[in-house]
């Protein structure tokens, strides 16, 4: 079964430093996304990427976020200088439908940890 | 802002009865929810969604209720099994120009007990 797979599964950083989270999205797929759960919150939306850019992106997806579909499978989100508060678990997650139709299917995440 | 609210942080059932999980939302744009499961150290699963055109849909032990009025779902499980175990996340997602994200409750911690 297709599924949505995501590197590194763990990744340490100090704060300032720059991450990229890597994700191969479901090879039919067209719209991507990033979501994020800090440990013992809820899942949070950062962003959605649909035929080369950006279609959504909420608050917390500010100027120290970016997302690059640098070829035809890889997905990435790179943060720029980390900060503490970014550690948590992020998930990508992609759809073959519309905004209003179909599931999303999730990654099994990146562990984010910022010291 | 709490757009969906899962108010039971927890709950724990019996093998074999009944679960029922509940799911509130307050923004009147949403009109397709999703209930996702998840396993520690895992992403979220897919489990069952349902449109606002609809008031109920069932597949196998999964049957999910909509009540646009009360603007609340939920999940019911029937018979639970030990499998059932894990975090489960109402989500939900807005018509039209709306986000293409989905907004998540903070989910239920699904107990069950043999």
């Amino acid at each position: 079964e297709p599924e949505v797979t995501q590197t590194p599964s763990h990744q340490v950083t100090q704060m300032g430093q720059e991450v990229i989270l890597r994700c191969v999205p479901i090879s039919n797929h067209l719209y991507f996304y990033w979501y994020r759960q800090i440990l013992g919150q809820k899942v949070e939306f950062l962003v959605s990427f649909y035929n080369n850019e950006i279609s959504e992106k909420s608050e917390i997806f500010d100027d120290q976020f970016s997302v690059e579909r640098p070829d035809g499978s890889n997905f990435t989100l790179k943060i720029r200088s980390t900060k503490l508060e970014d550690s948590a678990m992020y998930f990508c997650a992609s759809s073959g439908a519309g905004r209003n139709t179909g599931e999303l299917f999730f990654g099994e995440g990146s562990r984010l940890t910022v010291l | 802002d709490q757009q969906v609210k899962q108010n039971s942080p927890s709950l724990s059932v019996q093998e074999g009865r009944i679960s029922i999980l509940n799911c509130d939302y307050t923004n009147s744009m949403f009109d397709y929810f999703l209930w996702y499961k998840k396993y520690p150290a895992e992403g979220p699963t897919f489990l069952i969604s349902i449109s606002s055109i609809k008031d109920k849909n069932e597949d196998g032990r999964f049957t999910v209720f909509l009540n646009k009025s009360a603007k609340h779902l939920s999940l019911h499980i029937v018979p639970s099994q030990p499998g059932d175990s894990a975090v489960y996340f109402c989500a939900a997602r807005e018509s039209g120009g709306g986000a293409d994200g989905l907004t998540f409750g903070k989910g239920t911690h699904l107990i069950i007990q043999p």
